[in-house]
């Protein structure tokens, strides 16, 4: 079956420095979702990218679909502790069963 | 439009017990999936359903769990004998299902279920 594979899994930065996140997944993908989840929270989506090279900008975070629509990555320029959570990439494989990643917890070191 | 309502919040169960968690999608989203969140851990897929069917419970364990998403109510996650491997948040989430491009899910707030 489709698998959503994520790294790093855990990842601390000091607040202002960058942070990137990784998806790759088994199979091509219809689309790709990004979600974050803060401590304690649920997820709550953020964006959806659908088209092979697709990029898209949220204020400091950059999404990006590759290519081969097998992989995506998440950009955080100069990280704020705003964007402590855990942030999930979650996979379309056509069939509309969304195959979520384990997700990056990302710590931010004010 | 109400968003995805899940309850109840918290639920505490003996060892032994059932324990039922419910789901109501948003107001037009036919698909209905449930997750479920260890402490410091991911989301595991455990059933996707449409109404009245279910179309992959691939994440479900083979016994004492079951899955319903009835034509009219909620999505029902049934968990019978709960045993403390089950303390866990639950997460339904609901989507339109309406072509490739609108398959963005929404959650509910969890379901935190212990078993003691």
């Amino acid at each position: 079956g489709q698998q959503v594979m994520q790294i790093p899994q855990y990842q601390h930065v000091q607040e202002g420095e960058d942070f990137t996140t990784y998806c790759n997944s088994s199979t091509t993908l219809s689309n790709i979702q990004w979600y974050k989840q803060r401590p304690g929270g649920h997820p709550v989506f953020l964006i959806q990218l659908v088209k092979s090279g697709e990029v898209k900008k949220q204020k400091r975070l950059t999404f990006q679909f590759g290519e081969a629509k097998k992989n995506s990555s998440l950009h955080i320029t100069a990280t704020q502790t705003t964007d402590v959570g855990t942030y999930f990439c979650a996979g379309d494989g056509g069939y509309q069963k969304v195959t979520f990643g384990i997700g990056t917890k990302l710590q931010v070191i004010p | 439009n109400a968003g995805v309502m899940q309850n109840p919040r918290h639920l505490v169960r003996r060892r032994g017990q059932e324990a039922r968690l419910r789901c109501s999608p948003m107001k037009g989203h036919s698909h209905v999936y449930w997750y479920r969140q260890l402490p410091e851990e991911g989301l595991k897929f455990m059933v996707y359903l449409q109404k009245e069917n279910i179309i992959d419970e691939s994440g479900m364990p083979k016994e004492r769990f079951s899955a319903e998403f009835p034509k009219e109510g909620p999505s029902i996650l049934r968990i019978q004998q709960v045993v403390r491997g089950d303390s866990a948040a639950y997460f339904c989430a609901s989507s339109s299902g309406q072509g490739v491009a609108n398959t963005e899910a929404f959650f509910g707030q969890g379901t935190r279920l212990t078993v003691v």
